[in-house]
């Protein structure tokens, strides 16, 4: 059974904090993917990483870096947590050119207080 | 800027009723998918379609894309009280690496 598993089911950090959300895949996929699901705004794409140590932004990288130092795991890290980071983060994973499904992490409940 | 734009953001049907969203984009794209997501769930994937194909049917799921348009429709025929969830489209970019955009969604109720 395919598995993209997420470090946290939910945090809460306090403002300030550095914050750091893990994602581990078995499927030795090339493509990890973090996003941020709001209500009414629907999946919004913060960084993408297509290979180790490669990396693009999404349409909403501020605030947030990523590192990926070995094919299974990819990090979102909060630099400086602020409230308006609250969200639910889901990290998915595909094969290289895409041409499958996704598969979504169980996705990290983030409250900033 | 956004990649998939659906349209309704909301639709309301009653049961038996056909229900049908549709998504637009703006790059080349390898393929586009639907995914379904029940109230507090995680995305369900329904259907993929590859830029070379026109049609796609998958039960009472009906997809069609037009590359021409940048445009894909999603037809869920005899709606059904259980098919009341948020529905997504997503295009995975041409190319070598399948970047993967998301679109805001279409809320469907589906009243008995």
């Amino acid at each position: 059974d395919v598995k993209v598993t997420q470090s946290s089911r939910y945090l809460v950090k306090r403002t300030g904090e550095k914050v750091f959300l893990e994602c581990v895949q078995d499927m030795d996929h090339e493509n990890m993917f973090w996003y941020r699901q709001d209500p009414g705004l629907g999946l919004r794409l913060i960084y993408f990483s297509y290979d180790v140590k490669m990396k693009e932004k999404g349409d909403i990288p501020e605030g947030y870096s990523v590192s990926r130092e070995k094919k299974e795991r990819f990090s979102l890290i909060l630099e400086s947590a602020s409230t308006n980071q609250t969200s639910m983060y889901l990290c998915v994973s595909t094969p290289g050119s895409g041409n499958t499904e996704a598969f979504f992490g169980q996705g990290t409940r983030l409250t900033v207080v | 800027s956004q990649q998939g734009e659906e349209d309704p953001q909301a639709l309301s049907i009653q049961e038996g009723e056909n229900a049908t969203m549709n998504c637009s984009y703006k790059t080349s794209i390898n393929n586009l998918q639907w995914y379904r997501q029940n109230s507090g769930r995680g995305l369900v994937h329904l259907i993929l379609i590859r830029s070379n194909e026109r049609e796609k049917h998958s039960g009472r799921l009906r997809v069609t894309l037009d590359t021409s348009k940048k445009s894909s429709s999603l037809l869920i025929t005899a709606s059904r009280a259980a098919d009341t969830a948020s529905y997504f489209c997503a295009t995975a970019r041409s190319g070598n690496t399948g970047k993967l955009i998301f679109g805001q969604g279409t809320t469907l109720q589906v009243k008995p």
